[in-house]
C-alpha cells in the first residue's frame, strides 16, 4: 500500500496553460506540505497544510494554488505555466506533533515547454 | 530561521571503503535533525533522524550520524558501502518548538558515486 502517492508522475505541457497535480496520503497525518525540487536537487518547501488549513506559504507566485478539500488530500493547481515551472514536485505528511517526521510521495517531474 | 550546508555536492568512494558526508546547520531555536535519501528517479525515503537522547544515531542498513552540537554538525557515515548506496543523500532540519508547521529545510544534497 502506498503511504504517500502523487498523480501523475510526469507532465509535459505547454508555456501558458494550466494544470494540476493531486496528492493523498492513507497514514492519517494532519499535516500535508509540496516541496519543488530544481534542476539542481534543491528542495524548498512551497507550501503546508494543517488539517485543510493553509500554515505555510513560502515566497511562492500566486499562480500557484493549493486546494486541501480534506485531511487526506492536497492538490497543487498551476495556472499560466512558465518554462521556470520545470521542476520535480513532491508531496509529503507528518503528524502535528513530536518530530512530524514527514513521509514524501514519488515526485512528479513537470517539464514546460 | 534555519540554514544547512552540505559540504560536498559529490562525493566518489570505492565499494566496500567508508564514507562520510558532511552536514552543518545554523538555527536560532532547537531542532530535530535528518537524513534522507534520494534512490535515482525516485522520492526521498528517510534514513534516521535526530531527536534527542543519544547523540549517534543508526540506521538500518549500516549508515549512522552523530549530532554534535557545539559545531552544529550532523555528519553522515558508513564503515563500508556498497554499490547501492549510490542516491542523492539530503541533510535537513525542522524547527523542534514545531513553530513552522513541522517545515523541514533541506541541504543541498550530497551525491554519493560509489564504483566497483
Amino acid at each position: 500500500d502506498t503511504a504517500v502517492s502523487q498523480t501523475p508522475k510526469y507532465l509535459v505541457t505547454q508555456m501558458g496553460n494550466d494544470k494540476s497535480i493531486k496528492c493523498e496520503q492513507n497514514l492519517g497525518h494532519d499535516t500535508m506540505y509540496w516541496y519543488k525540487q530544481d534542476s539542481k536537487k534543491f528542495l524548498k518547501i512551497m507550501f503546508s497544510y494543517n488539517n485543510k488549513e493553509l500554515i505555510i506559504n513560502e515566497t511562492v507566485p500566486n499562480r500557484f494554488s493549493p486546494k486541501s478539500p480534506d485531511k487526506a488530500h492536497l492538490n497543487l493547481h498551476i495556472n499560466s505555466l512558465e518554462l521556470g515551472d520545470s521542476a520535480v514536485y513532491f508531496c509529503a505528511s507528518s503528524q502535528n506533533r513530536g518530530s512530524g517526521t514527514q513521509y514524501f510521495g514519488p515526485g512528479t517531474r513537470l517539464l514546460v515547454l | 530561521a534555519q540554514s544547512v550546508t552540505q559540504l560536498d555536492s559529490q562525493v566518489p568512494v570505492f565499494e566496500e571503503a567508508p564514507v562520510e558526508l558532511r552536514c552543518n546547520y545554523s538555527s536560532s531555536v532547537s531542532v530535530y535533525l535528518f537524513w534522507y535519501v534520494q534512490y535515482p528517479n525516485q522520492g526521498l525515503q528517510l534514513l534516521l533522524k535526530y531527536l534527542s537522547g543519544s547523540t549517534l544515531v543508526e540506521s538500518i542498513n549500516g549508515f549512522e550520524a552523530e549530532f554534535n552540537k557545539s559545531q552544529t554538525s550532523f555528519h553522515l557515515r558508513k564503515p563500508s558501502v556498497h554499490i547501492s548506496d549510490t542516491a542523492e543523500y539530503f541533510c535537513a532540519v525542522s524547527d523542534k518548538n514545531n513553530n513552522a508547521g513541522n517545515m523541514l529545510t533541506f541541504g543541498g544534497g550530497t551525491r554519493l558515486m560509489v564504483k566497483p
